[in-house]
């Protein structure tokens, strides 16, 4: 079956610092995969998704995501983070022939002063 | 242009009570989606329209949730009789035709419906 994890439920870093969150995803054939952003009593909002070719996908925000096929990753990634950036982050992936989307646990993420 | 919507944004609700959550999808995007979002459960699928009509209804916990989209556009989910398990929150998505797309397409959120059951 298509998944994808999410192997941290919390990532804390300083403004102005890089931040990475993680996710791994387990997908026989091509994977399609979506990072998806989600601020206190909202909905998701779509940042970025992988489909094919460059395996350094740009989004929104400044975020971008790196597809690794060696180590089945696509992890979220910010050269500096703003505090603004503190969310809930969640990656996805489409499953049931492409009818759904499976999402990962989350990462809390908290960018501190 | 203007995002999806959803209706009410809070419901609160006694047990046993029947809802009717709406959405509003993006103009022209003939497929919907339904998700729920809980703290014990994370995210879960519910429910897929193409148009007016729903292939995968595989996600819906039981014969107490039910679903219809008309016009191929507004959507409501009814829960019946209404249980404390049921509360959480009810996200509405909408996209560009899936047919043979293969997942490729961007699936764009409300704000979701947040439904507590006394």
């Amino acid at each position: 079956a298509q998944s994808v994890a999410q192997p941290e439920d919390q990532v804390n870093v300083a403004e102005g610092n890089p931040l990475t969150v993680k996710c791994t995803y387990s997908v026989s054939g091509n994977p399609y995969l979506f990072w998806y952003v989600q601020y206190p009593n909202r909905g998701l909002q779509f940042l970025l998704k992988y489909i094919t070719g460059d395996n350094l996908v740009k989004g929104s925000y400044g975020f971008e995501a790196e597809f690794n096929k060696s180590q089945t990753s696509f992890h979220l990634k910010k050269p500096s983070a703003l505090v603004s950036d503190s969310a809930l982050y969640f990656c996805a992936v489409p499953t049931g022939g492409g009818n759904k989307l499976t999402f990962g646990t989350g990462t809390q993420l908290k960018v501190e002063l | 242009g203007a995002g999806v919507s959803q209706s009410p944004s809070n419901k609160v609700t006694e047990k046993g009570k029947d809802v009717e959550l709406r959405c509003d999808p993006i103009s022209g995007h003939t497929a919907l989606y339904w998700y729920r979002q809980s703290l014990g459960q994370g995210l879960e699928f519910l429910i897929y329209f193409q148009g007016n009509s729903a292939p995968d209804k595989s996600g819906l916990p039981s014969d107490r949730f039910s679903a219809e989209r008309t016009g191929g556009s507004v959507s409501t989910l009814t829960i019946q009789r209404t249980q404390q398990e049921d509360s959480a929150v009810y996200l509405c998505a909408s996209s560009l035709d899936r047919e043979l797309a293969g997942g490729q397409e961007t699936q764009y959120f409300g704000p979701g419906t947040r439904l507590l059951v006394l």
